[in-house]
């Protein structure tokens, strides 16, 4: 089963700051915060992850509070190709060969 | 930028037929993995794959299910003789550490 809790919707209208939140109370010392997308019925998508810092790219940010019980991903400037379904994913990045465990994700509605 | 292909996009295959679906991962990659989609579900693990022997497999990879590396490039998925209920979309992924996702295959079981 998926470590990770996260709503299973929200909206964002386009332009503004989108801030997807995910629970991961049982993440342990190990394991990294990786977030996916998946536009309709497409491959996941990598976005970011992290360990225990703030992580930014090209793409997105990602806030990990300092008892890395929970994140947040932000998309600064959401647009309507940002409408997708948002996956908050728990792995141990010690075994390269360690599978992901998708759930259900938020899925995210971007609004003109 | 390197990306995982798969082909084909879209399988079409009458129940009890032995479908191939291939993969090509990113070339300095050496990990690699199948997942599933049935529609309106979550992606479910498959398998995984590492030095030409498989590394982990779910209790859906049951005997029909096959995986091989023919050659230096491609990665397969091989159904032995489909069911109606392996219609769904398959992708693979590879990675040295980051997983990056094909486009997937939808397979068709009619």
């Amino acid at each position: 089963d998926a470590k990770t809790t996260q709503p299973p919707s929200m909206d964002c209208a386009e332009g503004r700051a989108a801030n997807l939140p995910c629970n991961h109370s049982t993440i342990s010392g190990n394991e990294y915060v990786y977030w996916y997308r998946q536009i309709h019925s497409q491959g996941p998508q990598y976005i970011i992850h992290g360990l225990k810092n703030n992580e930014t790219n090209e793409m997105a940010s990602l806030i990990i509070t300092e008892d890395r019980k929970s994140s947040t991903l932000i998309l600064p400037h959401a647009t309507l190709r940002d409408t997708a379904v948002y996956y908050c994913i728990v792995r141990d990045q010690s075994y390269n060969t360690d599978k992901l465990i998708f759930g259900t994700g938020t899925r995210l509605q971007v609004f003109p | 930028e390197p990306e995982v292909t798969q082909t084909p996009s879209h399988q079409v295959t009458q129940m009890g037929q032995e479908v191939i679906l291939r993969c090509v991962p990113i070339s300095n990659h050496l990990y690699f993995y199948w997942y599933r989609q049935i529609l309106g579900q979550k992606v479910e693990f498959l398998v995984s794959f590492y030095n030409n022997e498989i590394s982990e497999k779910s209790e859906i990879f049951d005997d029909q299910f096959s995986v091989e590396r023919p050659d230096g490039s491609n990665f397969t998925l091989k159904i032995r003789s489909t069911k109606l209920e392996d219609s769904a979309m398959y992708f693979c992924a590879s990675t040295e550490g980051t997983q990056y996702f094909g486009p997937g295959t939808r397979l068709t079981v009619l």
